[in-house]
């Protein structure tokens, strides 16, 4: 598809538990994004890629969450020791530039930490 | 820091009424850039509009119309002659100028937008 894809839609997960959510962006699209959404919230940043460069970090929670995109193109972010208060959608994001440009925006991944 | 505001979390609306969505924002910089998208049932972020902070012309773009006042710091939205369809979450976003090379959004808390037919 010419979208931005995610997986899995929903994931559920045990406290403690590790997880991987996974993000494929327009291909071609320089710049991706990862935002956490809580319930009744608007999303927050996590961090920024451009290319394989992880050029911002400073939304990532804590340091149980991790994000890579080793070659440029899909992304995977990673939560470890899942807890309660990481239920939410994480969204993923990507512009073809690197300022200036509309972010075109993934149906997300919903967490729900058990 | 930037900030967004969006005073209204829920509003309702009858079919084919007009209605306005309120955003305000706080920002320290002279060049940003102002955002609205629609997030349906479904989840995803849809785009409507990106304004920069240099252009303050109204826009309208068929029953979509969105008036920025720089005096007033705000980029308010209104739908003319509303539908079931438009129903959703809206929400304003601000991104100031590039640091970095590229450009960090933030996103106000959504407004819940409710069609009754």
């Amino acid at each position: 598809g010419a979208g931005v894809s995610q997986s899995p839609r929903y994931k559920v997960a045990k406290r403690g538990q590790d997880v991987a959510l996974r993000c494929d962006p327009i291909s071609g699209h320089v710049s991706l994004f990862w935002y956490q959404q809580a319930l009744g919230q608007g999303p927050e940043f996590l961090t920024y890629f451009q290319n394989e460069a992880q050029l911002d970090k400073s939304g990532l929670p804590s340091d149980r969450f991790f994000a890579e995109r080793p070659e440029g193109s899909v992304s995977t972010l990673k939560i470890q020791r899942t807890q309660q208060e990481d239920s939410a959608v994480y969204l993923c994001a990507s512009s073809s530039g690197t300022i200036n440009n509309e972010q075109f925006f993934g149906p997300g991944t919903r967490l729900t930490v058990l | 820091a930037q900030k967004v505001t969006q005073a209204q979390t829920e509003i309702s609306v009858v079919e084919k009424e007009d209605v306005t969505l309120d955003c305000v924002y706080e920002t320290r910089d002279t060049t940003y850039y102002l955002f609205w998208y629609k997030q349906p049932p479904s989840g995803e972020l849809v785009f409507l509009i990106r304004r920069n902070s240099f252009d303050e012309q109204n826009e309208i773009s068929g029953r979509y119309s969105w008036n920025f006042q720089k005096s007033t710091s705000s980029f308010n939205f209104t739908i003319t002659a509303s539908q079931v369809v438009d129903s959703a979450v809206y929400f304003c976003a601000l991104s100031e100028a590039p640091s970095g090379g590229y450009q960090k959004v933030t996103f106000g808390i959504g407004t819940k937008l409710q069609v009754i037919p």
